[in-house]
C-alpha cells in the first residue's frame, strides 16, 4: 500500500521560500508522484507532478531524490493566497487495488 | 469548457432518505472517481469507473452504488442515507488512471444526513 506521510501543518510568511516534504517508502517503480492544493471549499488542484529528478513549472519546483522514497514541493516567494492545504499522492490504481491515497494533506499558513 | 461540474452543491437528508450525486465531465476523460472528505481524514475513494459501463470499488464503498451509463456522466447513489454520511462529496475525471494520473476535480457536494 503506498501511503504517503507529510507534515500536518507549516507556517511561513509573505516572500519566503516554503518547502513540503512528503515521505512515500512503499513507493512502487511505476508511481509518479503528484502533488495538488487545496482552498477552502473548493476541490483539490493539480500543482505538479515529477518521476524522478527535478520539475519545475511556474508554480512550483518537485525535488525527488535518486531512492525516490521522499519528494519536497518547494513554493518560491510565498504570498498570503497560497494559504491552503497541500496534498503528495503517489497513484497506481491497480497495483493499489483501488486505494488512492491522500492523507491529511499540508495546511500551510502563510502569514503577511 | 466547464471542466468536472457536480450536481447539487449542498444537500440535507433525513435519516433513510434516498438521493444521487451528479458528476458531469467535458473533457472526454475515460476514468472517473468520487471522494468524501472528512476533517482529519483526507480524501477517501469510495468508487471509480475506468470507462463507460464500468464501475470498481474504492477504498470505502460501503452504503454508495455508482453508474456510469454514459462517458461523461458518472452518479453518487444512497440508497438509505445514514449520519455517518454526512461529508463533502468530490468528483474527479482524469485520462488515464496509470501511471501519470492527473485529476481534476469538481467543487464538491456538500451533504449532512440529520
Amino acid at each position: 500500500l503506498a501511503k504517503t506521510t507529510q507534515p500536518i501543518s507549516m507556517d511561513s510568511y509573505e516572500g519566503q521560500e516554503v518547502n513540503i516534504t512528503c515521505s512515500h517508502n512503499n513507493i512502487a517503480t511505476n508511481d509518479y508522484i503528484t502533488w495538488y492544493q487545496q482552498f477552502p471549499s473548493q476541490g483539490p488542484r493539480f500543482i505538479i507532478q515529477g518521476y524522478k529528478t527535478k520539475v519545475t513549472n511556474e508554480v512550483a519546483s518537485l525535488f525527488i531524490p535518486a531512492d525516490r522514497k521522499s519528494s519536497t514541493l518547494s513554493l518560491p516567494r510565498v504570498s498570503l493566497s497560497d494559504t491552503a492545504v497541500y496534498y503528495c499522492l503517489t497513484t497506481f490504481l491497480y497495483n493499489q487495488g483501488g486505494k488512492l491515497i491522500f492523507g491529511q494533506g499540508t495546511e500551510l499558513s502563510v502569514k503577511p | 469548457n466547464a471542466g468536472v461540474t457536480q450536481t447539487p452543491k449542498f444537500r440535507v437528508l433525513k435519516t433513510g432518505q434516498s438521493m444521487t450525486l451528479l458528476c458531469a465531465q467535458d473533457m472526454n476523460h475515460e476514468y472517473m472517481y468520487w471522494y468524501r472528505q472528512d476533517p482529519g481524514m483526507g480524501l477517501r475513494l469510495i468508487h471509480y469507473s475506468v470507462g463507460e459501463g464500468t464501475t470498481a470499488k474504492g477504498e470505502v464503498p460501503d452504503g454508495y452504488n455508482v453508474s456510469r451509463l454514459k462517458k461523461q456522466n458518472f452518479l453518487l447513489g444512497l440508497e438509505s442515507a445514514a449520519p455517518s454520511q454526512t461529508s463533502v462529496y468530490f468528483c474527479a475525471s482524469s485520462y488515464s488512471g496509470g501511471d501519470s494520473n492527473i485529476q481534476y476535480f469538481g467543487a464538491g457536494t456538500r451533504l449532512s444526513v440529520l
